[in-house]
């Protein structure tokens, strides 16, 4: 079936360092969506991105949907305590836009 | 704001029982998903349901049903509980049509013994 594969899949930083993962499919998306967990709570959705190419903000997090489309990138600039958590990238599966296909996720841990 | 519950957080059941998790949504979504969350393997869908008493498989159904009777509440049912089953259950649902954004559950963290 469908795969996505994100890395790392994990990252220890510590506060105030930026953070980039990234996140690939073997086939094309048209949307890339962007979710993070905290912990012992569900996914809460970031940024959406509908167009190849699109750069989306969402006040320290930027995503950017790949020229090829078959990839997608997360960056969080200058991370505090509170970005910890799991981050996974979803897309639609093919021919059936209303199901979404996860990757593993990347695990943030942050030193204080 | 979509609000989505599920019936509880936190389960122990003994492998051979019957599972009942419940999930309710209340911004009149018309589709609704379960999935299981396992280290290191994300999401994985077990069932989707995109009306009433409609229901699709996912990619892990085997040892899993589902019921939806009412537009608001999503149910999974574990007819005969096993170890291999405990993990993190993740309801979601999303508006319907093209628009894929999900909204997520809390999730309910299920043991077996």
């Amino acid at each position: 079936g469908q795969q996505l594969n994100q890395s790392p899949q994990s990252m220890f930083i510590q506060e105030g360092e930026d953070v980039s993962m990234n996140c690939t499919s073997s086939s094309i998306f048209n949307t890339w969506l962007w979710y993070k967990q905290d912990p012992g709570e569900g996914p809460v959705l970031l940024i959406a991105l509908y167009k190849a190419g699109e750069l989306t903000s969402n006040g320290r997090l930027t995503a950017q949907f790949g020229i090829t489309r078959k990839d997608s990138f997360l960056n969080i600039s200058a991370s505090i305590p509170s970005d910890v958590g799991i981050y996974f990238c979803a897309g639609p599966y093919v021919g059936g836009a209303q199901k979404l296909v996860f990757g593993q996720g990347t695990r943030l841990t942050i030193n204080p | 704001d979509v609000k989505v519950t599920q019936s509880s957080r936190y389960l122990v059941k003994r492998t051979g029982e019957k599972v009942f998790l419940e999930c309710v949504q209340d911004m009149d979504h018309e589709n609704m998903f379960w999935y299981r969350q396992d280290p290191g393997l994300g999401l994985r869908l077990i069932y989707f349901s995109y009306d009433v008493k409609m229901k699709e498989k996912g990619d892990i159904p085997e040892g899993y049903s589902v019921s939806r009777e009412k537009k608001e509440r999503f149910s999974l049912i574990l007819e005969s509980a096993s170890t291999n089953q405990t993990s993190m259950y993740l309801c979601a649902s999303s508006l319907g049509g093209f628009v894929e954004t999900q909204y997520f559950g809390p999730g309910t963290r299920l043991l077996v013994l």
